[in-house]
């Protein structure tokens, strides 16, 4: 069974420039998470899903970040405009249902210049 | 505020010794605990869990102990191999949202 896909695994980017990262899940999981993680630290969620609903996006900066999960498999997230703060590991989870494991892509790593 | 404390940025343990990682919680309501792994480049992986009715839970090579009157819990490994050297990450959630909320991790390094 594959994993959870993201892509790209790498990307560097001039402040004030857009970037998008796209993820798709476990097949058959219906929760799907994004996370950042910056550099010494552990994972902080950004945004939940259920199907194609976000559930949770509390810790999502609105004014430049956003995302979708139009038809509740795929998601992209997306910065615009990326700022030098936001250097960091942008991880893509999914779990069958919001009760059981979450299962991890291997991320993006964002670099802003 | 950290609510999921790593106080141990790394540990280093000799091949066949016990690893023993630390994890210290001051959230009342969070009622799951769980162990992640994670190799370079790649995301976490998913090792061990604890549910707050239990103190112990063990898999193979892996335990986790849960002391909830102290707000502690910690992963043994025995034996180490070399294959575990790692970060790991303890995460914390609770019934009424399943948020997860991650410490800092702790880079296990396990020397032949």
């Amino acid at each position: 069974e594959a994993g959870v896909v993201q892509s790209p695994r790498y990307k560097i980017i001039e402040k004030k420039q857009p970037v998008a990262f796209w993820c798709n899940p476990i097949s058959g999981h219906n929760t799907l998470y994004w996370y950042r993680q910056n550099l010494g630290q552990g994972p902080e969620l950004l945004i939940r899903y259920e199907n194609e609903e976000a559930v949770d996006d509390s810790q999502l900066p609105k004014d430049r970040f956003s995302a979708e999960r139009l038809k509740g498999v795929d998601s992209t997230l997306k910065i615009q405009p990326a700022e030098l703060g936001d250097s960091a590991v942008y991880l893509c989870a999914s779990s069958l249902v919001i009760t059981d494991t979450q299962y991890f892509g291997p991320g993006t790593r964002l670099t802003v210049l | 505020d950290q609510q999921v404390k790593q106080n141990s940025p790394s540990l280093s343990v000799q091949e066949g010794r016990i690893s023993i990682l630390n994890c210290d919680y001051t959230n009342s309501m969070f009622d799951y605990f769980l162990w992640y792994k994670k190799y370079p480049a790649e995301g976490p992986t998913f090792l061990i869990s604890i549910s707050s009715i239990k103190d112990k839970n063990e898999d193979g090579r892996f335990t986790v102990f849960l002391n909830k009157s102290a707000k502690h819990l910690s992963l043994h490994i025995v034996p180490s191999q070399p294959g575990d050297s790692a970060v790991y990450f303890c995460a914390a959630s609770s019934g009424s949202n399943y948020k997860l909320t991650f410490g800092k991790g702790t880079l296990l390094t396990v020397n032949p």
